[in-house]
């Protein structure tokens, strides 16, 4: 089945710093790829998604990448907070999914430092 | 977005004893809707999809007889973990995905969670 590679697990930057987080995936058929933010003991929120027919997305300081051929999609946040500060996860839907499910990465712990 | 609610919020049983998890759209009709454990510091693990008016489909390794899922409406499903044990405390997500919803594309909304312990 599909597989999510998500690095790194953890990252501390200086407040005013970018963080790039990397999901790598096994599939190419995939069509959906969402980045959420999970706060502790909260919800994960969606932050920014990209479907496959795009390569670049971006809302305000966040951004996300699609390479498709090298099968890796990264979250860019420039000018970090500290209430950037949480874990991140990445995702896709495969195609083959009936029902629409995620596959999900095993998150980064980011730490913004003021 | 789309409003999804958990009931409880959080719940401490004794072992032995069935808990029901209830997830509600709020605002949506959630033609499926799936349900997630969390343990700490870990990624989301999906447990089973839930589709209103069948049954669900479980991931690999979940017992369907301790964890049962039911979908009668199209705003509420339920998780029951049944005879439950200190090793399924955990942090339980529903999420939902709708026809006709805020997103076109099945953007799934998640719900606040359930934190369950089991003593």
């Amino acid at each position: 089945g599909e597989n999510v590679e998500q690095h790194p697990s953890t990252l501390s930057v200086q407040e005013g710093d970018s963080a790039v987080i990397k999901c790598t995936y096994s599939d190419s058929a995939s069509n959906y790829f969402p980045w959420y933010k999970q706060e502790l003991g909260k919800r994960p929120q969606l932050i920014i998604d990209i479907r496959s027919n795009v390569g670049e997305k971006k809302d305000q300081r966040i951004a996300v990448t699609l390479n498709k051929t090298a099968k890796h999609f990264s979250l860019h946040i420039t000018e970090t907070q500290p209430e950037d500060s949480a874990v991140y996860f990445c995702a896709l839907r495969p195609i083959y999914n009936q029902g629409g499910k995620l596959i999900f990465g095993q998150g980064t712990e980011l730490s913004v430092k003021p | 977005g789309a409003v999804v609610s958990q009931h409880p919020s959080r719940v401490i049983c004794k072992s032995g004893t069935s808990v029901k998890i209830e997830c509600r759209s709020l605002d949506f009709q959630a033609t499926t809707m799936f349900w997630y454990r969390q343990f700490p510091k870990q990624s989301l693990m999906l447990m089973a999809t839930s589709n209103e008016g069948s049954k669900a489909t479980y991931e690999q390794g979940v017992e369907k007889d301790k964890f049962l899922i039911n979908h009668a409406s199209l705003t509420l499903s339920t998780l029951t973990v049944t005879s439950a044990h200190p090793e399924d405390s955990s942090f339980y997500i529903c999420s939902a995905t709708g026809t006709g919803g805020p997103s076109s594309y099945n953007e799934q909304f998640f719900g606040p969670g359930t934190r369950l312990t089991v003593l």
